[in-house]
């Protein structure tokens, strides 16, 4: 069936690096392709989002990368701060959205 | 204007008893999901509505779970007989797919269920 693979499932880095998370969709039909920020007993919200017909699409320190042909995408944060720490989802949705399990991250001070 | 709402915002129940969980989704989102998380894990979808079409079910865990959407807005998931695996929060989401495309899910705040 349809899934969505996401690595690394936790991520440390040092406050000022930068973060990749990567994600791999299995369903063709898949055309809009966002990423979900949870903080600690908090709602899952949106972060950014990319659509199947662009590359890349970035907002102030945080970017998105799309390859269709190989079906990955991937979450770029820029000089990250402690408060970037949270679970971040990825997901693909065609006619049906499927979440990638999550990448724990955390800033270090 | 007004988010996802669900309720209660806490649930404790006794092993075997039957609980409900409502959703109120954003008003004029025609597609509302249901996922499962437990603590320190990821969103397990349970069930998806979309408009009038039938409902994909296919995350249930069981035939002790189910939900119905009265109207085309508000939602409600029964865990019959509940078991101690059955504690978790219960989030709810609601979309605009008026345009025929995905969009953002707006997710309520959920329900923390914890069976005794």
């Amino acid at each position: 069936g349809e899934n969505v693979e996401q690595h690394p499932s936790t991520l440390s880095v040092q406050e000022g690096d930068s973060a990749v998370i990567k994600c791999t969709y299995s369903d063709s039909a898949s055309n809009y392709f966002p990423w979900y920020k949870q903080e600690l007993g908090k709602r899952p919200q949106l972060i950014i989002d990319i659509r199947s017909n662009v590359g890349e699409k970035k907002d102030q320190r945080i970017a998105v990368t799309l390859n269709k042909t190989a079906k990955h995408f991937s979450l770029h944060i820029t000089e990250t701060q402690p408060e970037d720490s949270a679970v971040y989802f990825c997901a693909g949705a065609g006619l049906k959205t499927i979440f990638g399990a999550g990448t724990r991250l955390f800033v270090k001070a | 204007g007004a988010g996802v709402s669900q309720s209660p915002s806490n649930k404790v129940t006794e092993k075997g008893k039957d609980v409900e969980l409502r959703c109120d989704p954003i008003s004029g989102h025609t597609a509302l999901y249901w996922y499962r998380q437990s603590l320190g894990q990821g969103l397990e979808f349970l069930i998806y509505f979309q408009g009038n079409s039938a409902p994909d079910k296919s995350g249930l865990p069981s035939d002790r779970f189910s939900a119905e959407r009265t109207g085309g807005s508000v939602s409600t998931l029964t865990i019959q007989r509940t078991q101690q695996e059955d504690s978790a929060v219960y989030l709810c989401a609601s979309s605009d797919t008026s345009l025929a495309l995905p969009y953002e899910q707006y997710f309520g705040p959920g329900t923390r269920l914890t069976v005794t």
